[in-house]
């Protein structure tokens, strides 16, 4: 079975620039989950889907990310602008119907000089 | 609110003994409780995970962990550690539902030496 995927693994970019992400589950999950991670800190969960639709977004920056899953699948979070304070590692994580367990793709290091 | 405390940010033991990696939580309701291991530069692996039943459960790589409810802790073991089992270790706790956001605590980096 597949893991989650995501791309790219590293990107830099200049502060007031944007930038996306994108994560693809593991077949079949129908919840999805960004996580940031800041170094030194454990993930923390910007925002849930389940199926295309958000359960939690209480802790997403929302005037500056945003977030979609068109189509119950794939997913993409976009940074717009952004800040020195957003690099950090962007984690997605995917758990099906009825499985508790959280599944983590390799993250996204973002670096915002 | 839930939250996860791991009090040591390192542990280091010598290959061949066992480890200990320290975990306690707070959580309205029943806990969901969750060890992860976090290699460089890689995602976060799950190791072993807490949901009702046996307080002692197993998990990946020969680990296991504690839920001790009356001291709210999930302690993460193994018998006989290994060089390869150096890595960041992330303990995390969800209230008693399948779509629970996780809490994570800050991690512990676990050297083991040879």
């Amino acid at each position: 079975e597949a893991g989650v995927a995501q791309s790219p693994r590293y990107k830099i970019i200049e502060k007031r620039q944007s930038v996306a992400f994108w994560c693809n589950p593991i077949s079949g999950h129908a919840t999805l989950y960004w996580y940031q991670q800041i170094l030194g800190q454990g993930p923390k969960l910007l925002i849930q889907f389940q199926n295309n639709g958000v359960v939690d977004d209480s802790q997403l920056p929302k005037d500056r990310f945003s977030a979609e899953r068109l189509k119950g699948v794939d997913s993409t979070l976009k940074i717009q602008p952004a800040k020195l304070e957003d690099s950090a590692v962007y984690l997605c994580a995917s758990s099906g119907r009825t499985e508790d367990t959280q599944y983590f793709g390799p993250g996204t290091r973002l670096t915002v000089l | 609110a839930q939250s996860v405390a791991q009090p040591e940010d390192q542990v280091n033991v010598a290959e061949g003994n066992p480890l200990t990696v320290k975990c306690t939580y707070s959580v309205s309701g029943n806990p969901y409780l969750f060890w992860y291991v976090q290699y460089p530069n890689r995602g976060l692996q799950f190791l072993l995970k807490y949901i009702t039943g046996d307080n002692l459960v197993k998990g990946s790589y020969g680990f296991e962990a504690e839920f001790n409810k009356s001291q709210t802790s999930f302690h993460l073991k193994k018998p006989s550690a290994l060089v390869s089992d150096s890595a960041l270790y992330f303990c995390a706790v969800r209230r008693g539902s399948t779509l629970g956001r996780l809490y994570f605590g800050r991690g512990t980096q676990l050297t083991v030496w040879p």
